[in-house]
């Protein structure tokens, strides 16, 4: 039973640029969410997606978007990248609505120059 | 503004003793609280969910839960050096939806 994926596992970027990463929830799941980690912080929430809806937002700008296919997997997107982007992106997918635990997926680390 | 705070540690245990990791949140209708171990540099893996008052225990792991208190934590008995990690203490949002909250999480360091 495959758990949850991500892609890339490492990435580099310059200032300005736009990325785009992926994530395949654990099988059986059909909620993704996407948290942002720095550095010596905890994990901060950023969207959730459910039935190709995002369903709820944290608090980050409209720079950050996302979407979920029909398969349940997710993309996150980042536009216009700036050097506080760099971070630990966890994907984590959970049951259907009112079902709490949530597996991370191993992450992509972003790095911004 | 929901928060979830921890001790950031280190936290200094020796082999076989008991740590002990704390945690305290803001939001009074939470109804699900997570235990993650985060080794340095992967992902956090689930080690303990808890959603009613009092204890759950599983294996060397107790979670304990009080919600009038609003105050979570974790035991870990016979502490070993590969339980040497960062503990994040996550908190279900009572809004629902499986939004988690985290605290900065606790570093806690097992010395033979």
């Amino acid at each position: 039973d495959a758990g949850v994926t991500q892609s890339p596992t490492h990435l580099i970027k310059t200032r300005g640029q736009q990325v785009t990463l992926r994530c395949s929830p654990k099988s059986g799941h059909d909620t993704v969410s996407w948290y942002q980690q720095a550095l010596g912080q905890g994990p901060q929430f950023i969207f959730q997606y459910y039935e190709e809806e995002e369903r709820q937002r944290g608090n980050f700008p409209d720079r950050f978007s996302g979407h979920q296919f029909p398969n349940y997997s997710s993309e996150l997107n980042v536009n216009a990248l700036l050097l506080g982007d760099s971070a630990l992106y966890l994907c984590a997918s959970g049951g259907t609505a009112g079902a709490d635990t949530q597996y991370f997926g191993p992450g992509t680390r972003l790095t911004v120059l | 503004q929901k928060e979830v705070e921890q001790n950031s540690g280190p936290l200094s245990v020796p082999e076989g003793a008991i740590a002990s990791l704390n945690c305290t949140y803001s939001d009074r209708g939470s109804q699900s609280f997570f235990w993650y171990r985060q080794y340095s540099g992967k992902s956090p893996e689930l080690i303990m969910s808890i959603y009613s008052n009092g204890d759950k225990e599983d294996g060397r792991f107790t979670a304990q839960l009080n919600k009038a208190s609003q105050y979570v934590s974790l035991l870990i008995r016979d502490s070993q050096p590969s339980d040497s990690a960062t503990y994040l203490c996550a908190v279900g949002f009572s809004g629902g939806y499986n939004k988690l909250i985290f605290g900065a999480g606790t570093r806690l360091a097992v010395h033979p």
